[in-house]
């Protein structure tokens, strides 16, 4: 079956432009999760939704950050006034629901802010 | 506050040589803990993960890993490695208590020697 996809798979923008980057998740799953891997790091936590609320959003590192499900199925996460320390790959996950503790990843979208 | 530590960044062993990856956590309950592999411009891979029960899991690809409690250690062992192994490795732990925010590791490069 289908597992995570995420588009774009590279989005270059520039300083202060607003980005949207897509998830779709595995079907029927119905946790979906945002992380953000700088390079040479590990993935960092940034949302969580169960269906189509944000469970836990503390992760976002500032207001410039948003992300909906209004679905509960395809996420955007949505960056305003881009700045270049947002350049990072971006990844999405999903897990069958709140109690299944397995997360299946995306490919990620990479963000490059000039 | 949870944590987790792979003190090797990078780790070069000969094709057919074993491996073992180094990966600590820090967390006050019962953990669970996964380990992922992630090759150039892909997303991450589970390779495994731990629960409860046995404390040695197998994973795919020949992978295994054991939970020592009192070391607080979930090294990730490989008795022959071979060159597609050649990627980064991520060691995470989750919380028992929810099934959201997964902590990674910094992540340890793994290169095979011809």
């Amino acid at each position: 079956g289908a597992g995570v996809s995420q588009t774009p798979s590279n989005k270059v923008t520039e300083k202060g432009k607003y980005v949207e980057l897509r998830c779709d998740p595995i079907s029927g799953h119905t946790a979906l999760y945002w992380y953000r891997q700088s390079l040479g790091q590990g993935p960092e936590f940034l949302i969580y939704f169960q269906g189509t609320g944000a469970a836990d959003d503390s992760g976002l590192p500032n207001d410039r950050f948003f992300a909906v499900r209004p679905e509960g199925s395809v996420s955007t996460l949505k960056i305003q006034r881009t700045e270049r320390g947002d350049s990072a790959v971006y990844l999405c996950a999903s897990s069958p629901n709140a109690g299944e503790k397995t997360q299946y990843f995306g490919p990620g979208t990479r963000l490059l802010v000039l | 506050a949870q944590s987790v530590t792979q003190p090797d960044i990078h780790i070069t062993v000969s094709e057919g040589a074993s491996l073992e990856l180094r990966c600590n956590y820090s967390y006050g309950a019962t953990p669970y803990l996964f380990w992922y592999v992630q090759s150039p411009g892909q997303g991450l891979q589970l390779l495994l993960k731990y629960f409860s029960g046995d404390t040695l899991v197998q994973g795919i690809k020949g992978f295994e890993a054991e939970f020592k409690r009192s070391q607080s250690s979930f090294n990730l062992r490989k008795p022959s490695v071979h060159w597609s192994d050649a990627a980064e490795y991520f060691c995470a732990v989750g919380r028992m208590d929810s099934s959201y925010k997964l902590i990674f590791g910094s992540g340890t490069r793994l290169l095979v020697r011809p």
